[in-house]
């Protein structure tokens, strides 16, 4: 159990509609980075903020958005949603520091028809 | 261009038996590494780190070597354990401190025989 909420579980879009997904961080942690996984793949970074500001950013296009409040909780926005970003999508709260461990939540799963 | 890979899909052992997982990588600014387990439905699970100033870390049944030179790095399980089976990833970071992102390899699924 890491504490990292993620929701919903799973959603399923159609093609060219909007999503939003949440994140609900571990208590403490500053930090959140968001993945996608494919089906056999590894999870691959999307972006990250920190304190409220985007801090580094991943090979996804500008339909990738993102947003943290001020209670470090999470939102991942997807616009004009493609066949191809159907899969699993995963959050990661930390505290940063030297070591920076990343405790992820179990994702939501998203299909886009 | 992947720059963390892991070359084994899959591997088997039994029970009581050592495990022994592989990572390879390109990038040398890569300052930690990570091992996740990942069990079906549930998100990675963090099981044991690695600066890259070390290279050895140990944590109970798991430990990692790290070897600089040949950008190659492995997860050693002993005694393997049936719980053990699970789909186990290695990632790197890049970057330091808050702004770090991890780049993950593609994966090996673990099975524990009894």
């Amino acid at each position: 159990e890491t504490g990292v909420t993620q929701s919903p579980t799973h959603l399923i879009k159609t093609r060219g509609q909007q999503v939003t997904l949440r994140c609900s961080s571990q208590s403490g942690h500053n930090t959140v980075s968001w993945y996608q996984q494919a089906l056999g793949q590894g999870p691959q970074f999307i972006f990250q903020y920190y304190r409220e500001e985007e801090n580094g950013r991943g090979n996804f296009p500008p339909r990738f958005s993102g947003l943290q409040f001020p209670n470090y909780s999470s939102e991942l926005n997807v616009n004009a949603l493609e066949l191809d970003d159907s899969a699993l999508y995963l959050c990661a709260s930390s505290l940063g520091g030297t070591k920076n461990i990343q405790y992820f939540g179990a994702g939501t799963r998203l299909s886009v028809l | 261009d992947q720059q963390v890979k892991q070359n084994s899909p899959s591997l088997s052992v039994q029970e009581g038996r050592i495990s022994i997982l592989n990572c390879d990588y390109t990038n040398s600014m890569f300052d930690y590494f990570l091992w996740y387990k990942k069990y079906p439905a549930e998100g990675p699970t963090f099981l044991i780190s690695i600066s890259s100033i070390k290279d050895k870390n140990e944590d109970g049944r798991f430990t990692v070597f790290l070897n600089k030179s040949a950008k190659h790095l492995s997860l050693h399980i002993v005694p393997s354990q049936p719980g053990d089976s699970a789909v186990y990833f290695c990632a790197a970071r890049l970057g330091s401190g808050n702004t770090g992102k991890l780049i993950f390899g593609q994966g090996t699924t673990l099975q524990v025989k009894p």
